[in-house]
């Protein structure tokens, strides 16, 4: 089956502007994480979603991050005025329970290049 | 919190030899220990996990193993062979967070060459 997208798979926005990066999880996942991958480190988890509700956001950076997810299914990033220090890949992981031991799959990832 | 350091953070092999990488984690409450692997342009992939009731584990070439007293873990591929050539990272979580909160080492890139 298909497994989880992402899109756009690049963005390159200029410093202050807003973006959304989308993500699609397996059909049936109830959990999703989102992550960001700067270059050279590893990833550093920034928000979690059991359906719709998201029960740990701590990794958010600061308030101009924020994430939802609608109906159990595609969750959307947002980066509002956009910093050079957000460009990053964002990755997106879903498991089919969201339990401790569910195998994590991951998306491709959207990289976000801020001028 | 957590904090899991990951070594070497490249590896150059030549193809038939064996690569071990490894990682210490800080929290002793941790008891879940993925490694992901990650080629270019792709999201990361699991390849082999090992919980903290076992010492080792192994999957054809590949082989984990844990030393819960010296807070260490191991990744072992023998015989590489080039497609085995990317960024291999780990991660550490602990289950009483409720959910799997997977905090990864900076990643090791393997090159094996032919």
């Amino acid at each position: 089956g298909a497994g989880v997208s992402q899109s756009p798979s690049n963005k390159v926005t200029e410093k202050g502007k807003d973006v959304e990066l989308r993500c699609d999880p397996i059909s049936g996942h109830t959990a999703l994480y989102w992550y960001r991958q700067s270059l050279g480190q590893g990833l550093e988890f920034l928000i979690y979603f059991q359906g719709n509700s998201a029960p740990d956001k701590s990794g958010l950076p600061s308030d101009r991050f924020s994430a939802e997810r609608t109906g159990g299914s595609v969750s959307t990033l947002t980066i509002q005025r956009t910093q050079q220090e957000d460009s990053a890949v964002y990755l997106c992981a879903s498991t089919p329970l969201g339990g401790w031991g569910d195998t994590q799959y991951f998306g491709p990832g959207t990289r976000l290049t801020v001028l | 919190g957590e904090n899991v350091e990951q070594h070497p953070s490249t590896l150059s092999v030549q193809e038939g030899d064996s690569a071990v990488i490894k990682c210490t984690y800080s929290d002793s409450a941790s008891n879940y220990f993925p490694w992901y692997k990650q080629e270019l342009g792709k999201g990361p992939q699991l390849i082999i996990d090992i919980r903290s009731n076992v010492g080792e584990k192994k999957d054809q070439r590949i082989a984990v193993t844990l030393n819960k007293t010296a807070k260490h873990f191991s990744l072992h591929i023998t015989e590489t062979q080039p497609e085995d050539s990317a960024v291999y990272f780990c991660a550490a979580s602990r289950s009483n967070t409720g959910f799997q909160k997977l905090v990864f080492g900076t990643g090791t890139r393997l090159l094996v060459s032919p």
